[in-house]
């Protein structure tokens, strides 16, 4: 079934650790993105990349990082959490890099990080 | 960047009532998506509607972009339409801003 899959689903993290969130697309879209959504806050956008080899800031990039060394595959990566990183995590991907048309996503990654 | 404001916050309506979400923008977009997130989380893209008028099933939405709004109607709810809406907006090459969204609960 083609579409975007998250891993993992959720997971709980002492404070200073690494982590890594997996996504990876069977749809072979240009175009993928990472948002974090909070409540009251919306879907916010971390990180995003038009096309494999390349990335690019969103709204709040402090504290993550990503690589795109292949179409599919898009990880975001805490270097070392902070309780301010708990939130649920999205992401999603576009055929076209200006995210026109439908933007299929991911099932979400819950994060707690104590 | 764009800004992007939805009203209502909260929408709670009895079964086979009908609604109107609203979504407003602070600037010229290319790029305007509808968005439902079920109870459990899920993201459901419904329509991507920079201008125009575009209808599927009980849903239809309408962007008025000269006006900067954009509005979805649900007609004849169900408890299934329960969830959150989010309106995304984007112009050129900057990438969607998504508003708050509006929390529809449907009773039965």
């Amino acid at each position: 079934i083609a579409g975007i899959t998250q891993a993992p689903t959720s997971q709980i993290l002492a404070a200073g650790r690494r982590m890594t969130l997996r996504c990876t697309q069977d749809m072979r879209h240009n175009a993928m993105y990472w948002y974090r959504q909070d409540l009251g806050l919306g879907l916010r956008l971390i990180h995003y990349s038009n096309t494999a080899g390349t990335t690019g800031k969103g709204e709040v990039p402090d504290g993550y990082s990503v690589s795109r060394a292949n179409t599919d595959d898009f990880p975001l990566t805490l270097a070392s959490a902070v309780p301010s990183q708990t939130s649920v995590y999205f992401c999603a991907s576009s055929e076209d890099p200006s995210g026109a048309n439908v933007l299929p996503f991911g099932a979400g990654s819950r994060l707690t990080v104590l | 960047g764009i800004q992007v404001e939805q009203s209502p916050p909260d929408l709670i309506l009895q079964e086979g009532a009908n609604s109107t979400l609203r979504c407003n923008f602070s600037d010229s977009v290319n790029n305007l998506q509808w968005f439902h997130q079920n109870p459990w989380g899920q993201l459901i893209n419904l329509f991507y509607i920079p201008s125009g008028t575009k209808q599927n099933g009980r849903l239809s939405a309408t962007t008025v972009a000269t006006e900067r709004y954009s509005l979805l109607y649900i007609s004849s709810s169900q408890t299934t339409d329960s969830g959150v809406y989010f309106c995304a907006a984007g112009f050129g090459n900057e990438k969607l801003t998504f508003g708050t969204g509006t929390r529809l609960t449907i009773i039965p």
